[in-house]
């Protein structure tokens, strides 16, 4: 079974610049997550889609950040203009379905740098 | 509010010792399950175990165990004797309602040879 897939694996952009980041999902799952990984720290969750609908995008920057998952299957997450701190790993994962027994499967993430 | 804390940053052992990583969680949810995670180097996000949250049997998988107390909310996780690839940084997640699924903020494990 083929893993959920991230692209680019690298970024460089800077600062005022625009950059989007593509994922796919599993296939046949429901649940697609967004996390922010910086340098140090745990994944701190942007969004999550249930399907093609926003279950959770309490922590996502909407003045600059935007994601959408059209069909229920890809994601891309976007983001404009990009600042300093937002250099991290960009991190998708997903689920079979919403239950809560489900553990979530990573992708490898996209490093971004904002210089 | 969801929130897990791991008080470890980092923790250095020999080849074949125990390795101990505490996890402390809080949440007013009485259903949810709790997971840990291992990242290696490559910087995928590997699922190890899950609890839930009505079953506090400490379970063995291998070099892996849990202790889960519900009573001071940790979710404790052991490497029995470890090895150079256990080496990672290792984190505990919880998922109550929402299906959310909240990170402490890791732990690193560098295991010696």
């Amino acid at each position: 079974e083929a893993g959920v897939a991230q692209s680019p694996r690298y970024k460089i952009i800077e600062k005022r610049q625009s950059v989007a980041f593509w994922c796919n999902p599993i296939s046949g799952h429901a649940t697609l997550y967004w996390y922010q990984q910086i340098l140090g720290q745990g994944p701190k969750l942007l969004i999550q889609f249930q399907n093609n609908g926003v279950v959770d995008d309490s922590q996502l920057p909407k003045d600059r950040f935007s994601a959408e998952r059209l069909k229920g299957v890809d994601s891309t997450l976007k983001i404009q203009p990009a600042k300093l701190e937002d250099s991290a790993v960009y991190l998708c994962a997903s689920s079979p379905n919403r239950g809560m027994n489900t553990e979530a499967f990573f992708g490898q993430g996209t490093r971004l740098t904002v210089v | 509010a969801q929130k897990v804390t791991q008080a470890q940053t980092e923790i250095s052992v020999v080849e074949k010792e125990d390795v101990t990583l505490d996890c402390v969680y809080e949440t007013r949810d009485t259903t949810y399950y709790l997971f840990w995670y291992k990242q290696p180097p490559s910087g995928e996000l590997v699922f190890l175990i899950r609890r839930n949250s009505f079953d506090e049997q400490n379970e063995i998988s291998g070099r892996y165990s849990w202790n889960f107390q519900k009573s001071t909310s940790s979710f404790n996780f052991t490497i029995t004797a470890s090895q150079v690839v256990d080496s990672a940084v290792y984190f505990c997640a919880l998922k109550a309602a929402g299906n959310k699924l909240t990170f402490g903020g890791g732990t690193r494990v560098l295991v010696k040879p």
